[in-house]
C-alpha cells in the first residue's frame, strides 16, 4: 500500500466552481500534514498546513480526519491560475523528518 | 521569505561523468537539508536527509556511494551524482529547514533538471 494516495485526475473544473481533493495516509504515527503546489516542471511550493481542527486560508480550506487517515482540500471560486498540481504531503516526525509526497492530483480550471 | 537555491538549474552530461550540484539556503540558516528526486510523471521521492557537520541519513535503496552529500555549511549543501547513468536523468530538488522538527517548514529550491546521455 502506497503510503501517500490521491486521485491523479486529471479534474476538468470549471473557472468558479468549487472542487475537493482528497488524499490517504498509511502511517498512524504521521506527525504534520501538508498541501503543495507544483507547476509543470517546477518546484512545489506550500499551500497550506493541515491542521487537525482544520484551517482556512482564503479560497482553500484543508481538514484532517486523523480516525480516517485522511487530508483534505477545498478550493472556493476557482480561479485559471488555480491550475496545477495538488500535492498531498506527510512528515511522520521523530527521527525521520524529509517529507512523503502523494504523486499529486492535477486540476486544470477551464474558462 | 526563506529563499533556497539550487545550481545548475540544468545540466546535461555524458554517461560516466560526475556532477555536483549545489544548494543554498540565502537568508537563513538550514540545520537541515534534503534531498528529493521526481521521474517524469512520479510524485518526489527523499533521497537524503542532511544534517550541518555529519554524515547525510540516506533513503532505502539510494547508493550512498553514488549519491555523495555534504553539508559543510549551515547554508550549503552539495549532492554530487557519481558516474552518472541515463536511469539517473531526473529532476533533483533540494529542501531546508530552519528549525528541528517536523512541524518547521522545508522550502525547496527550484530545482535541478539533470539529463544523462
Amino acid at each position: 500500500r502506497k503510503e501517500v494516495e490521491q486521485d491523479p485526475g486529471p479534474f476538468n473544473v470549471p473557472e468558479g466552481a468549487t472542487v475537493a481533493f482528497n488524499c490517504t495516509y498509511s502511517n498512524s504515527a504521521s506527525q504534520s500534514f501538508f498541501w503543495y503546489r507544483q507547476d509543470c516542471r517546477k518546484e512545489p511550493k506550500l499551500l497550506m498546513s493541515v491542521y487537525s481542527s482544520g484551517n482556512e486560508d482564503g479560497r482553500f480550506t484543508a481538514q484532517l480526519n486523523r480516525a480516517s487517515q485522511y487530508i483534505s482540500l477545498l478550493i472556493r471560486d476557482s480561479k485559471l491560475s488555480d491550475s496545477a498540481t495538488y500535492l498531498c504531503v506527510v512528515n511522520i516526525g521523530g527521527g525521520a523528518d524529509g517529507l512523503t509526497f502523494g504523486k499529486g492530483t492535477h486540476l486544470i480550471i477551464q474558462p | 521569505g526563506a529563499v533556497v537555491s539550487q545550481h545548475p538549474s540544468r545540466v546535461i552530461c555524458k554517461s560516466g561523468t560526475s556532477v555536483k550540484i549545489e544548494c543554498r539556503s540565502l537568508d537563513f540558516q538550514a540545520t537541515t537539508m534534503f534531498w528529493y528526486r521526481q521521474f517524469p510523471k512520479k510524485s518526489l521521492m527523499l533521497m537524503a536527509t542532511s544534517n550541518e557537520g555529519s554524515k547525510a541519513t540516506y533513503e532505502q535503496g539510494v547508493e550512498k556511494d553514488k549519491f555523495l552529500i555534504n553539508h559543510a555549511s549551515l547554508t550549503l549543501s552539495t549532492l554530487t551524482v557519481t558516474s552518472a547513468h541515463p536511469e539517473d536523468s531526473s529532476f533533483y530538488i533540494c529542501s531546508a529547514r530552519q528549525g528541528v522538527g517536523a512541524a518547521y517548514e522545508q522550502y525547496f529550491g527550484p530545482g535541478t533538471r539533470l539529463t544523462v546521455t
